[in-house]
């Protein structure tokens, strides 16, 4: 069984710029959630996707967006970065929205690099 | 008062020893942890959950829930070298249905 994939896998953008990532879930899972995580500050929840619609975003602001398509695969878009911005991107896929979390895997992630 | 707090470490112990890592959280109503290992410049991995107050044993590893006091461990036997990564404790909010990530504690085991 494929894991999660994430694409790309490393990003240098400037300040203002606009960038987008995308996760393809497990074969099956319908939930795919976002995390950011920068240096020292740990896993942040950034969004959560299930069934094309999102379900609940963390405390970031509207910049960050994204979607999830048909195939349950999902894009995060981040516009006019800051530098504070730079952080490893994690997407993650769960079975569905009532299963168990255990069933929560995380991909590779993406690293930004806002210069 | 962050919802997840874990000892920031590092913490470094010998190999063959026990390592404790600890994990505090604020929501009282929280029902679900978790134990993620990350290894550097790679995605989390689960090695373990717990639910209910006590301890679960998996193989190396035990984590430990006390709800009263808010409290979660993890504790991993005869450490090995292959255990050093940094340690998340992760704590889903029922409310919310999200799951909080502690900061993480990085552990390093000495040979």
């Amino acid at each position: 069984e494929a894991g999660v994939t994430q694409s790309p896998t490393h990003l240098i953008k400037t300040r203002g710029q606009q960038v987008t990532l995308r996760c393809s879930p497990i074969s099956g899972h319908t939930s795919v959630y976002w995390y950011q995580q920068a240096l020292g500050l740990g896993l942040q929840f950034l969004l959560w996707y299930d069934e094309g619609e999102e379900r609940n975003r963390g405390n970031f602001p509207p910049r960050f967006s994204g979607r999830q398509f048909p195939n349950y695969s999902s894009e995060l878009n981040v516009n006019a970065l800051e530098l504070e911005d730079s952080a490893l991107y994690l997407c993650a896929s769960r079975r569905t929205s009532l299963g168990d979390w255990e069933t929560q895997y995380f991909g590779p992630g993406t690293r930004l690099l806002v210069l | 008062q962050k919802e997840v707090e874990q000892n920031s470490g590092p913490l470094s112990v010998p190999e063959g020893a026990i390592a404790s890592l600890n994990c505090t959280y604020s929501d009282r109503g929280s029902q679900s942890f978790f134990w993620y290992r990350q290894y550097s410049g790679k995605s989390p991995e689960l090695i373990m959950s717990i639910y209910s107050n006590g301890d679960k044993e998996d193989g190396r590893f035990t984590a430990q829930l006390n709800k009263a006091s808010q409290y979660v461990s993890l504790l991993i036997r005869d450490s090995q070298p292959s255990d050093s990564a940094t340690y998340l404790c992760a704590v889903l909010k029922t409310s919310y249905d999200k799951v909080i990530f502690g900061p993480g504690t990085s552990l390093s085991v000495i040979p």
